[in-house]
């Protein structure tokens, strides 16, 4: 069975610094691997994916992530944190459809917190 | 372009209650799912449809039912709600093509039972 692991259950930075939230997942073949935001009261944002190709995929609001195969992780980084960016942050592995359904298992999400 | 739409927002149940939680996709979306999310635990998938008339089990099924009449609606009913139904459900669409599993997910209903 696939499952994902999100170590940090709640980090702080300050705002300008620099973001490494880590994900490790495990599953049998090739992921498909997401990270997913979550704002108060909101539904959840998918910032980035990987399916193949690349291993450092870029996303949306300045966000990349690298998928290490050898490590199994697909960290989400982020150069230069804005306050905006305080949030739930979801590391997801998807299974491949083959003619059933795809589902995602998700991590237990890290809390992001900036102080400015 | 509206996504996927989830009501109410915010519901309380007394013990024993039953209630439907609503969702629609106008996406075309052929796969749909419910979700629940509870505290440092993720998101735990209840149940999913791959399309009308198809519906499966996911991780936390009891408790709850679902029917898929139609593409764009996919309703989840609790029969005699439990207090260990308050949670956060959401509700998601996609549509695979190459085993692509993008999932898109509406805001979301807080329900609390009481």
């Amino acid at each position: 069975a696939q499952s994902v692991t999100q170590p940090d259950i709640h980090i702080t930075v300050s705002e300008g610094a620099s973001l490494e939230l880590r994900c490790n997942y495990s599953y049998g073949a090739t992921p498909y691997l997401f990270w997913y935001v979550q704002s108060p009261g909101q539904g959840l944002q998918l910032l980035l994916k990987y399916f193949s190709g690349d291993t450092l995929v870029q996303g949306i609001k300045g966000f990349e992530a690298e998928f290490k195969r050898s490590q199994s992780s697909f960290n989400l980084r982020k150069p230069s944190v804005h306050w905006s960016d305080a949030a739930e942050y979801f590391c997801a592995v998807g299974a491949a459809s083959s003619g059933t359904a795809s589902k995602l298992t998700f991590g237990t999400g890290t809390r992001l917190q900036v102080t400015l | 372009n509206a996504g996927v739409t989830q009501t109410p927002k915010f519901r309380i149940l007394k013990i024993g209650q039953s209630m439907t939680l609503q969702c629609t996709q106008d996406m075309n979306h052929n796969y749909m799912y419910w979700y629940r999310q509870d505290p440092g635990m993720g998101l735990k998938l209840i149940y999913y449809s791959v399309g009308a008339g198809i519906t499966d089990k996911g991780e936390v099924p009891n408790g709850y039912n679902v029917s898929r009449s139609t593409t764009e609606d996919f309703p989840l009913r609790l029969e005699l709600a439990a207090p260990s139904q308050t949670s956060v459900y959401f509700c998601a669409s996609s549509r695979p093509q190459q085993g692509l599993t993008e999932a898109f997910f509406g805001q979301g209903t807080r329900l609390t039972v009481v």
